[in-house]
């Protein structure tokens, strides 16, 4: 079955434990992006990759890192998480960028940081 | 950084009616798309739209690309309690550097009372 899996899908953790969150895709998608919803908020992307050599920042990128080191893979690094990054994760994949690519998304990560 | 303004909030309204929501933004966009999220589950596409004055139709759903490229609108007629979850607009930028990012509008949270 296509899909996008983020494990976990719930975790609960404390100010500054290193976490990641990692995410997968069986669609040999080139695009894969990360995004973060609060309420009120809306959707707002995080990181994004255009393929494995290109990765760029999205609208709040700022205390997050990710890894693009293979197509199917794209975690999401927390180095020092903060209660204000407790949020609801949600990984997407798209065949390529820009145009006629429907991103597919993954069932979310709620987090929770103490 | 950049968010959409779509509104409205939340309706609540009868199953049969038809409903109406909108995106606005002070950027010109490529690409709207919408999406609906059912609750506990990722974003899925509705409609996208590529052209200025593109005017496109899913079953019952309508969306249009606004012609200045700054708005986008949905229609759902004839309401069903299948309908209810939070619909997104999106917006497509390709940044200076070449790739491409999406910005999400805050959301409408829609209920259909039977």
């Amino acid at each position: 079955e296509a899909q996008v899996t983020q494990n976990p899908r719930y975790l609960i953790t404390v100010t500054g434990k290193k976490l990641t969150v990692t995410c997968s895709q069986n669609m040999n998608h080139e695009y894969m992006s990360w995004y973060r919803q609060d309420p009120g908020l809306g959707l707002r992307q995080i990181y994004y990759s255009m393929n494995v050599e290109v990765t760029d920042k999205g609208d709040v990128p700022e205390g997050y890192k990710v890894s693009r080191k293979e197509k199917r893979n794209f975690p999401l690094i927390l180095e020092s998480p903060s209660p204000n990054q407790t949020s609801l994760y949600f990984c997407a994949s798209s065949q390529g960028a820009g145009g006629y690519n429907e991103q597919f998304f993954g069932p979310g990560t709620r987090l929770t940081v103490l | 950084g950049q968010q959409l303004n779509q509104s409205p909030q939340s309706m609540f309204i009868q199953e049969g009616e038809d409903v109406s929501m909108n995106c606005t933004s002070s950027s010109i966009f490529n690409t709207w798309l919408w999406y609906k999220q059912d609750p506990g589950e990722g974003p899925v596409l509705l409609i996208a739209l590529y052209k200025a004055g593109e005017l496109t139709s899913n079953g019952r759903l309508t969306a249009q690309f606004g012609i200045t490229r700054k708005d986008s609108f949905l229609n759902i007629s004839a309401s069903i309690p299948s309908d209810v979850g939070i619909y997104f607009c999106a917006g497509q930028l390709k940044s200076t550097s070449g790739t491409y990012k999406y910005i999400f509008g805050t959301g409408t949270r829609l209920k259909v009372l039977a």
